[in-house]
């Protein structure tokens, strides 16, 4: 099993320019995540999936959207991307809410010029 | 709103040198209090769950307990393959999945 596969792993953009991070497991786990991680800080939330095809805004939303339209797969898009967005972007996923281990993936690390 | 303050920030130790990490927090019920372990450019590695006061988990050198109102994890005897950020997390028991992270303590063990 690979786990929590991240693609890609680094990315650089000019503000203004879209793109999207997708996350994939292979461990049938119903709930996915994307956080981000900025030095100083813990890991926040930006949004979840509680199963294939519902989306939820966590705790950090503006500037990101997402879908997840295959259990294994959970995308995270940027519309018009920031300096501000510039962090490390990680996917996380679990079995269930009883069960909410988080297993993540490597990480996404992305510079907004 | 929940909140987790783990200290110190950051912890150098001499390999076999015990030490604790502490996370406070703050959760209206606790569901579970997590740990995992960071290492450079690499995503957080799960280590425990821990769900209520009184409770112990150990994993080779490392032992989690819980309280009310705080976690700490014994590190004993600790390797220079132990360093590493650990990071603590809690959940609460109302509906949201969503799990608050500590900012971390990062962990330097010299031979």
């Amino acid at each position: 099993n690979a786990g929590v596969t991240q693609t890609p792993k680094f990315r650089v953009l000019k503000t203004g320019q879209s793109m999207t991070l997708l996350c994939a497991q292979d461990m049938n786990h119903e709930y996915m995540y994307w956080y981000r991680q900025d030095p100083g800080m813990g890991l926040r939330l930006i949004h979840y999936s509680v199963g294939e095809g519902t989306t939820a805004k966590g705790e950090v939303p503006d500037g990101y959207n997402v879908s997840r339209l295959k259990k294994q797969n959970f995308l995270l898009g940027l519309e018009s991307a920031a300096p501000s967005q510039t962090s490390v972007y990680f996917c996380a996923s679990s079995l269930d809410r009883v069960v909410n281990e988080q297993f993540f993936g490597p990480g996404t690390r992305l510079t907004v010029l | 709103e929940d909140q987790v303050t783990q200290s110190p920030e950051a912890l150098r130790l001499q390999e076999g040198e015990s030490s604790s990490l502490n996370c406070s927090y703050t959760v209206s019920g606790l569901r579970g209090l997590f740990w995992y372990r960071q290492d450079p450019g690499k995503g957080p590695e799960f280590l425990f769950t821990l769900y209520s006061a009184g409770e112990e988990k150990e994993k080779e050198r490392l032992k989690a307990t819980l309280t009310k109102k705080e976690s700490f994890l014994h590190i004993t005897a600790p390797k220079p393959e132990d360093s590493a950020t650990y990071l603590c997390a809690v959940q609460a028991r109302r509906g949201d999945y969503k799990l608050s992270f500590g900012a971390g303590t990062t962990v330097t063990v010299r031979a």
